[in-house]
């Protein structure tokens, strides 16, 4: 069966430490790949989207790697600050029409 | 100026009611979603139109019935709710870029968290 999965354990860091998260999947081919953030009580914000002939995204503290042979994809903050504490959500590309399949997310903690 | 907007933000009523949620997006996008997000935070697909059209419709109960008056537009109608309605639902809407395949990032208006007694 189809599956995305992201540590449904809380992760907590050192203010200024590089946050480092996970999305594994299985029995899913995505064209592309998202990572959204979401804070309590408001919608998903999309952060970056990288595609499967891509390797490596950057934008600004956050990059994405997407291994296409390991089926999965990693999120990094660098030099992370508490304003970073948030759930943040990978999302793959199933079949047409730009829809979507949303992991669980992953809740991160950065604490001063 | 608000991008994805959702009325009501809350939303109680008693199991068996019939009610309704409204979005608008004042983006231009062309399509537009519905998502649920259950107790486990969840999200799931429900609906998608595109240009009024509906395009993606996943399994969800007949119960549930999406309307596009425009393309700005996408109502969600809720006959005869049940207890496990209860969550919080997202509109969302993405523009089509064909340089990228028609496939690019979605904007989440801010939800409605329907509460079914």
């Amino acid at each position: 069966s189809q599956k995305i999965e992201q540590n449904s354990e809380a992760l907590n860091i050192q203010e200024g430490k590089t946050a480092t998260l996970t999305c594994n999947y299985t029995n899913y081919s995505p064209a592309y790949l998202q990572w959204y953030r979401q804070d309590p009580g408001r919608g998903p914000v999309f952060l970056l989207l990288i595609r499967e002939n891509e390797k490596e995204k950057r934008k600004e503290r956050l990059k994405v790697t997407f291994d296409t042979t390991l089926k999965q994809s990693l999120f990094h903050i660098t030099a992370s600050q508490p304003a970073d504490s948030a759930t943040y959500l990978c999302a793959l590309l199933s079949g047409g029409y730009n829809k979507l399949i949303f992991g669980a997310g992953t809740r991160l903690a950065v604490h001063p | 100026d608000t991008a994805v907007s959702q009325t009501p933000k809350y939303l109680v009523t008693q199991m068996g009611n019939d009610k309704s949620i409204k979005c608008e997006q004042n983006l231009g996008h062309d399509t537009m979603y519905w998502y649920k997000q259950d107790s486990k935070k969840f999200l799931k697909i429900m609906f998608s139109y595109n240009n009024k059209e509906l395009i993606i419709n996943e399994t969800v109960p007949n119960r549930f019935s999406p309307k596009s008056p425009d393309k700005a537009h996408l109502n969600l109608h809720i006959n005869s709710l049940e207890l496990g309605d209860s969550a919080v639902y997202f509109c969302a809407s993405s523009p089509y870029l064909p340089a990228s395949g028609g496939y690019n990032e979605q904007f989440f208006g801010p939800g409605t968290r329907l509460t079914v007694l």
